[in-house]
């Protein structure tokens, strides 16, 4: 049971662009979201988080929006760098309950 | 920190052999987490321990997987028998206090012929 999804396995996009990965829950209950970030060959490191009694919240050039009504966040990254290209995973907890994961977007940035 | 270490990073081995995957979390952590990453499901918890005490193994795909943390630095995930569709890579996380401020190894990568 795929409680967290993300729906797109890649996105391309141009350097300096904007990307935006997407990710939809099912469980009302999670209450704090996450993004990781994956290089190949190593772990998935924390990128940025968002409580579940806000909308957005930004740190540089990432931005995570949270629309609680549709049970969905994304994840804006402006301007995108080639840097920037790796998978990405959206992540949900539930209080201090485990945390679960999606599959996973590829996102490459070209130059 | 060295942050988590896993071992080996990578293993190779035939149906039908035990494997066993070690990690070491981060020194103080008392969250420890294994996952499982394939390309179908992508990131799948299979189980976690708080204080060495394992708290939902629900992920546990058979009884072919058991884990153990038999102390706070040292947990092991065993695979026995193994089959090729256990192939994929495998992650150690930990934390401290919070599930959600997890630190990951950088896996083990294993390959069931």
């Amino acid at each position: 049971d795929q409680q967290v999804k993300q729906n797109s396995p890649s996105l391309s996009v141009q350097e300096g662009r904007i990307s935006i990965l997407n990710c939809d829950y099912t469980n009302s209950m999670f209450d704090y979201f996450l993004w990781y970030k994956k290089y190949p060959a190593e772990g998935p490191t924390f990128l940025i988080s968002i409580s579940s009694i806000k909308d957005k919240n930004e740190d540089g050039r990432f931005t995570v929006f949270l629309n609680k009504s549709a049970k969905h966040l994304s994840l804006h990254i402006v301007p995108s760098q080639p840097g920037d290209s790796a998978v990405y995973f959206c992540a949900a907890s539930e209080g201090n309950n485990d945390m679960r994961f999606g599959a996973g977007t590829r996102l490459t940035v070209k130059p | 920190d060295a942050g988590v270490i896993q071992s080996p990073r990578h293993e190779v081995t035939e149906m039908g052999q035990e494997v066993t995957l070690r990690c070491k979390p981060i020194s103080g952590h008392d969250y420890l987490f294994w996952y499982r990453q394939t390309m179908m499901r992508g990131l799948e918890l299979l189980i976690y321990f708080n204080n060495n005490v394992p708290i939902d193994d629900s992920g546990m795909p058979e009884d072919r997987f058991s884990a153990k943390m038999p102390n706070a630095s040292f947990s092991t995930l065993k695979i026995q028998p193994s089959e090729p569709r256990d192939s994929a890579v495998y992650f150690c996380a930990s934390s401290n206090g919070l599930v959600y401020e997890q630190y990951f190894g950088p896996g083990t990568r294993l390959t069931v012929t």
